[in-house]
């Protein structure tokens, strides 16, 4: 079964400091997406990308966070410099199109830990 | 009021048991609605896709009502691996992103 791979599985790092993850998502996939989630909090939308440009992008995705497709297969989320409040499961999805309906494939997250 | 709404829970109930879970969401102009389940520091995997006409998969019901911008999710005869967190799912106002309601514990025991 095609899978959205994420890495890495978990990062800590400094407050401050930049942080990139990486997904590659399911290779006939045209949407990609960025969620996280705080623990015990729930899944919050960040950005979706298609066409190589962001299609839509929520209040949380301000000026520290992009993305970016530097090839034709990965997909990745910079965060330029962490906060404490950055903490969380970072899920990177996929979907064929925002059809009816639009199905996401998440892997499996990168857990970020900023000390 | 928040985009989806959901009963947090949890539920607690035996095997066999038939467990309701309900969701609310705010844009009615939303075209797209799931069902997706979690467990615990995994992803959220689909469970399904509910239509207007409502459908089933196996011990799984869904429902959808339009004009009362409601959702609702039936598990028949549940199972120890049934234990999860049930998250509500409708698309974004843009339409190109899913928005996640918090979602509801579920705990089925012996």
């Amino acid at each position: 079964e095609p899978e959205v791979t994420q890495t890495p599985s978990h990062q800590v790092t400094q407050m401050g400091q930049e942080v990139i993850l990486r997904c590659v998502p399911i290779s006939n996939h045209l949407y990609f997406y960025w969620y996280r989630q705080i623990l015990g909090q729930k899944v919050e939308f960040l950005v979706s990308f298609y066409n190589n440009e962001i299609s839509e992008k929520s209040e949380i995705f301000d000026d520290q966070f992009s993305v970016e497709r530097p090839d034709g297969s990965n997909f990745t989320l910079k965060i330029r410099s962490t906060k404490l409040e950055d903490s969380a499961m970072y899920f990177c999805a996929s979907s064929e199109v925002p059809g009816e309906p639009n199905v996401l494939t998440f892997g499996a997250g990168s857990r970020l830990t900023v000390l | 009021r928040k985009e989806v709404e959901q009963d947090p829970g949890p539920f607690n109930v035996p095997e066999g048991a038939t467990v309701a879970f309900n969701c609310t969401y705010s844009n009615s102009a939303s075209q797209s609605f799931f069902w997706y389940r979690q467990d615990c520091r995994k992803e959220p995997k689909l469970l399904m896709s509910v239509y207007s006409s409502g459908n089933e998969d196996g011990r799984f019901t869904a429902q959808l009502n339009r004009a009362s911008q409601y959702i609702s999710l039936l598990i028949r005869d549940s199972k120890l691996s049934d234990s999860a967190t049930y998250l509500c799912v409708v698309n974004s106002q843009a339409g190109t992103a899913l928005i996640f309601g918090k979602g509801t514990t579920l705990s089925v025991s012996s």
